[in-house]
């Protein structure tokens, strides 16, 4: 069994501030890392899609990095906005060709005006 | 364009029913995703479709759900004799298909929310 974790399980931050928050995941037999933001009353949203060891991703005010040798990766928002409050999900895949990703329980982010 | 839509929004069924999920993807996307959030839980994978074939159903928690895809298009997934553990949001995803379901960007429709009294 696969175990994504993430953490917080849940985030209260300021509108202005900077955040971050992490997704682990198990090293061995690394494919790739996805990052989707859910926001309540939608459809889960893709934001990177990763796949090599110190990799970087960037959309607007959201980026990503990578570690896939320690298993992690982080997410940083930076001057956290109303509209980032979404609970954000990272997914892990380990190439088994036929089989879905592997998501964690997903960050809660709400961001205070 | 047209995103992954999933029909019904919500379905409230009693113990013992039988139920269907439907699937609209992508127009042209091959590969078709179901997974489920339970209360508390995160995502579960429970099958993948390349065309109309699944390579792998093991992800299907038991032989009570069974799913099918005709025409490379929609999807149907279907739950005998429901229980209240299948109570979730059922979502549906679809992907081009081109770059293999670990690395492609999935699409996300909806959901259904389900609940089994």
């Amino acid at each position: 069994i696969l175990n994504v974790e993430q953490s917080p399980q849940s985030l209260h931050v300021q509108e202005g501030d900077s955040t971050n928050f992490t997704c682990s995941f198990p090293s061995s037999n690394f494919y790739a890392l996805h990052w989707y933001r859910w926001e309540t009353a939608k459809s889960p949203e893709a934001l990177f899609v990763m796949t090599l060891n110190g990799d970087e991703k960037k959309k607007g005010r959201i980026s990503a990095t990578l570690n896939t040798k320690e298993g992690y990766s982080y997410l940083y928002i930076k001057g956290s906005q109303p509209e980032d409050s979404a609970t954000y999900l990272c997914a892990f895949s380990s190439g088994g060709g036929a089989d879905g990703l592997t998501f964690g329980k997903g960050t809660h982010l709400i961001i205070q005006p | 364009g047209a995103g992954v839509s999933q029909s019904p929004s919500n379905k409230v069924t009693e113990k013992g029913k039988d139920v269907e999920l439907r699937c609209d993807p992508i127009s042209g996307h091959t590969a078709l995703y179901w997974y489920r959030q339970s209360l508390g839980q995160g995502l579960e994978f429970l099958i993948y479709f390349q065309g109309n074939s699944a390579p792998d159903k093991s992800g299907l928690p038991s032989d009570r759900f069974s799913a099918e895809r005709t025409g490379g298009s929609v999807s149907t997934l279907t739950i005998q004799r429901t229980q209240q553990e299948d109570s979730a949001v059922y979502l549906c995803a679809s992907s081009p298909g081109v770059a293999g379901p670990s690395t492609d960007t999935q699409y996300f429709g909806p959901g259904t929310r389900l609940t089994v009294l």
